[in-house]
């Protein structure tokens, strides 16, 4: 099946700190990628959408001035967390899905700490 | 709006014994649905994908089957193990997006 990998597997940073995490298609070009959160002993919640060259599609209560998600390339997805709070630490996973076909391929996910 | 819910919302079960984990989702527009495993402090594994024409998909010891016109999943896990003990997910493929239900966790007693 098609591979997905996220960079860092686990970060753990200063509050007011930024933090890139990297999303990555091994082996296949995702048009399309998704950026979810999941908070402790919770379900995953869609944050963003992205397609390949444009703008992000954020869900509602993300703020996208804090959450910069760019989707450089059809294999390259990245979301940066600006001047991260405490609050902002969950489990971030990403997902990917190619042109006409409705599956998702998810990745490991990275969790993050802000202390 | 969809919404998708799981029931029971933990189960604990003694070795050998087969179960039953339900999905429910409000809206019967889906293009697909999958269930997923996460062992804690893990990613996704992905289970079983039932496109929407389909009324469901065998791997090994799991079955799920999808009845799409009353909104609901289930999966099936045959004589469970401990290993099996994890959290199991549902999602929805709907629009262009995927959404969770809570999940059901799962512990297989030894």
């Amino acid at each position: 099946g098609a591979v997905v990998s996220q960079h860092p597997s686990w970060v753990i940073c200063k509050s007011g700190t930024s933090v890139k995490i990297e999303c990555r298609s091994l082996d296949f070009q995702a048009t399309t990628m998704f950026w979810y959160r999941q908070f402790p002993k919770q379900s995953l919640m869609l944050m963003a959408t992205s397609n390949e060259g444009s703008k992000a599609t954020y869900e509602q209560g993300v703020e996208k001035d804090k959450f910069l998600i760019n989707h450089a390339s059809l294999t390259l997805s990245t979301l940066t967390v600006t001047s991260a709070h405490p609050e902002d630490s969950s489990f971030y996973i990403c997902s990917a899905s190619a042109e006409h076909y409705n599956e998702q391929f998810f990745g490991p996910g990275t969790r993050l700490t802000v202390l | 709006k969809q919404e998708v819910t799981q029931i029971p919302a933990a189960l604990s079960v003694p070795e050998g014994e087969n179960l039953v984990l339900n999905c429910s989702f409000t809206d019967s527009a889906i293009y697909n649905l999958q269930w997923f495993r996460q062992d804690p402090g893990k990613g996704l594994t992905s289970l079983l994908l039932i496109q929407s024409s389909q009324r469901e998909q065998t791997s090994g010891r799991l079955n799920a089957s999808l009845d799409k016109s009353s909104g609901r999943s289930t999966l099936y896990i045959a004589a469970s193990q401990p290993g099996d003990s994890a959290t199991y997910l549902c999602a929805v493929g709907y629009g262009q997006n995927f959404v969770f239900g809570p999940g059901t966790r799962l512990s297989v007693l030894p």
